[in-house]
Order: C-alpha cells, then structure tokens, then sequence
C-alpha cells in the first residue's frame, strides 16, 4: 500500500498570504495525484488532478506540480473560503490512499 | 445537474448488516466506474471500494473484504454497499463518489454525494 505522508498538519496563514502544502508518497506514483479540498459538514471537493491539472470551475488561484514521490498545493493568494482541510490522493496503484489531511486555518 | 445521493445509514448493533445505496443522475452511469469512501468522525478519508461500469472489475480495501460487498445496477442508476458483520469501528460517513474519466478504473474523484452516516453501537 502507498503511504502519502502530508505537511504541515496544519498551517496558520492568513488572507491574501500565499500557502503552501505537501504530499510526499512513500514510492512513486507518477504523476498520478489528485488534491481535494473539504469544509466541516461538506464532502470533498476536486481541486487538482493528475498532479497539475485544475478541475472544471476550480480557480486559477490553485495549483498543483510535482512528480514521483513529491507534490506541492500552492494557493496564491488566499481567500476566506479557502480555509479548510486538504487531502491528497493517489491512484497510482490500489488501493487507493488518501493523506491525513492537511488543516489551513485563519491566523 | 450531476448528482449522487446516498441513503441507507442509521444505527446498527456490532455484528449487524446495513446496506447503502448511491443514486446516481445527470451522467451515464453504467460508463463510469463508482466507489465508496468513508470518513469516520474527526478522521481522514478511506476509500472502501470501487466496481467497474460492467461490474467486471471489484476492489476493496483490506478493512472491509470479506464483510463489505459492492454492487451496482445500471438499468437504476444505483449503487449499493452491503456491510455485514459491522464492527464499531465502521462507524463514518459514507459517500459514494464517482471515477472523473468514464471508463478510467483508477482516477480521481470528481462527483461525491453529500455522505450517508453509518454508526455502530450497542
């Protein structure tokens, strides 16, 4: 089973600040990574797929990029909705894994 | 508009069984391949299991073979997850989410439904 391993746990930042999250995979899973976002009460969201490619109605201000066994979220400029928790997923091989998660949070 | 539903969840006592079901609208169904993922409470996510357009292809994760049992029927538009032998630890929310690319086995999730909540208690 991969492991995905994401840091921070959390991260306190606030609006406006660019953020910066990582998923490191514990063996390669090309590029085949995905990012979601979740809100308290709210299913996931997909952000990213394919390690640097946005969903459809994701904005421009989410990005993806890595390879291998290591990848970067960037949010340029945070929003006040972008405060929520953030999972990577491989599906590389199964089973599929998700991350821990990681908490972006107000400062 | 593209969307699953899922019903079925309550309490359950430990050793008991539940099924849920995913309805499924706005898209091809029996294109994609569909999967359930669980999120106990204050956790993380894990998928569960995932079936095949044509049921051809079935997975599940370790935690649940033998116990859980995935399905679909296409002529419904649905998805069922039947949960024998429950333990406490099954207790989540449920939700069913669909494959991005029709036809993809593995591939990220791109349609989830709003989560059905399973609890496993005596």
């Amino acid at each position: 089973e991969i492991v995905l391993t994401q840091s921070p746990a959390t991260l306190s930042l606030s609006p406006g600040e660019r953020a910066t999250l990582s998923c490191r995979a514990s063996q390669s899973v090309s590029s085949y990574l995905a990012w979601y976002q979740q809100k308290p009460g709210q299913a996931p969201r997909l952000l990213i797929y394919d390690a640097s490619n946005r969903a459809t109605g994701i904005p421009a201000r989410f990005s993806g990029s890595g390879s291998g066994t290591d990848f970067t979220l960037t949010i340029s400029s945070l929003e006040p909705e972008d405060f929520a928790v953030y999972y990577c997923q491989q599906r590389s091989n199964w089973p599929v894994t998700f991350g821990q998660g990681t908490r972006l949070e107000i400062k | 508009e593209v969307q699953l539903v899922e019903s079925g969840g309550g309490l359950v006592k430990p050793g008991g069984s539940l099924r849920l079901s995913c309805a499924a609208s706005g898209f091809m169904f029996s294109s994609y391949s569909m999967n359930w993922v669980r999120q106990a409470p204050g956790k993380g996510l894990e998928w569960v299991s995932s079936i095949s357009g044509s049921s051809n292809y079935i997975y599940y994760a370790d935690s649940v073979r033998g116990r859980f049992t995935i399905s679909r029927d296409n002529a419904k538009n649905s998805l069922y997850l039947q949960m024998n032998s429950l333990r406490a630890e099954d207790t989540a929310v449920y939700y069913c989410a669909r494959v991005r690319a029709a036809r993809l086995g593995l591939d990220a999730f791109d349609i989830w439904g709003q989560g059905t909540m399973v609890t496993v208690s005596s």
